[in-house]
Formats: C-alpha cells, structure tokens, sequence
C-alpha cells in the first residue's frame, strides 16, 4: 500500500527564511508525487508534480522539489519566504500515475515578518 | 470562471437527518471525486466517478452514497448523518485519469450535533 508521511504538522520560518516542508513516501512501484497548497478557506491546488521525468521539478510561485528514490523522499522548498506563502501544504502520491490521489497530513507554514 | 462549484457552504445537522452536497465543475472534466478532511488526517477519498453513470468507493464510503446523473454533477448523500460525518467535504474534478492534477471547490463544512 502507499502512504505519505509529512514530518511536522506545523512550520514557522521568517520572512525572507528557506522554506523546507518534508515529505516521505511508501510505495512499492515506482510513484507519482505532488504537492498541493490549501490557502484559507480555499480548496487545494497544485503546486507541482514528479511524474518519473527530472528529479528536480519546480512549481508555481518560486517553489520546487526533488525527488530522492535512496531516502523515498520529496521534499518541498523555497530560498526565500514570503508572508503571502502562509497555508497548508500537502504531499500526496498516486500509483502509476493514477488520479486516487493519498494525501498526507499536512503542514501549516507560518511566515513571521 | 467558476471551475468547481459546491452547495451548499455550510450546514448544521443534527444526528439521523439527511442531506445531499452538490457539486458542479464547468471544465468538461471526466473524473470527479469527494474527500472529507479532517484535522491531522489530511483528505481522505470517500466516493469518485470516472465518467458520467458511473461511482466508485474510495478509502472511507460507509455512511456515503453518490451519483453522478449528468458529467457536470457529482452528489454526495447522507443518508442517515452521524457525529462522525462532521467535517469538511471537498469535491474535485480531473480532465483524466493519469495526470494526478486535480481541481478543488472551496469545501463544504458539514456539522453534525
């Protein structure tokens, strides 16, 4: 069975402060990841998705991730916080590509000015 | 530009009433999918369709029933809610099924007392 685990239900970092929001996947076939972002009382949207191309695979609004086979790892970064980027993030992966999407927990980012 | 829409935004309901959430996607999608969220749990897939006429269970359906009449409409019942039900229900839609990028309405926050 897949899984996700997003290490850290919250997240505090200074403006202008790397941003870094883990995420570990189980999966016994080669996944797909995706990040999604939840603003306030808004629905999920993408951020951005690893479909087995480049490792590294950059989103919207100056964010990116890297996919690590070694450590099941696909964490979330940016270099520089800004406030507008407070919200809830979550890592999900499907199984071949598949839209049944498993989400992770989430984490709450919160941007200190 | 309404993308996915969902009604109603809010209900109280008290324990063994029914109730039916809509939802409404002008995108001309194919997939639809409900999840409910909960705090610390991420979403969880209740119900999806994968084209009009057709349901099928996710990873929580007890207490849920769906249809999906018309390709724009997914709905999701209560036949009987339960304390249990309390949470906020997103629906989704997707183009296909294999590119994991699914679009949200704006979630649907359901009490039951």
């Amino acid at each position: 069975a897949q899984s996700v685990t997003q290490l850290g239900s919250h997240v505090s970092v200074s403006e202008g402060a790397l941003v870094l929001l883990r995420c570990n996947y189980s999966s016994s076939v080669p996944p797909y990841l995706f990040w999604y972002v939840q603003y306030p009382n808004q629905g999920l949207q993408l951020l951005l998705k690893y479909t087995s191309a480049a490792t590294l695979v950059k989103g919207i609004n100056g964010f990116e991730a890297e996919f690590k086979k070694s450590e099941t790892s696909f964490h979330l970064t940016k270099p520089s916080a800004h406030m507008s980027d407070a919200a809830e993030y979550f890592c999900a992966v499907s199984l071949g590509g598949g839209n049944k999407l498993v989400f992770g927990a989430g984490t709450i980012l919160r941007v200190k000015s | 530009n309404a993308g996915v829409t969902q009604t109603p935004k809010f209900r109280v309901l008290k324990t063994g009433q029914s109730m039916t959430l809509l939802c409404a996607q002008d995108m001309n999608h194919e997939y639809m999918y409900w999840y409910r969220q909960d705090p610390g749990m991420g979403l969880r897939l209740i119900h999806y369709s994968v084209g009009e006429g057709t349901t099928a269970k996710g990873e929580v359906p007890d207490g849920y029933n769906v249809s999906r009449l018309k390709k724009q409409n997914f709905l999701l019942g209560l036949e009987s809610a339960a304390p249990s039900q309390t949470s906020v229900y997103f629906c989704a839609s997707s183009r296909s099924g294999d590119t994991g990028e699914l679009f949200f309405g704006e979630g649907s926050r359901l009490t039951v007392l």
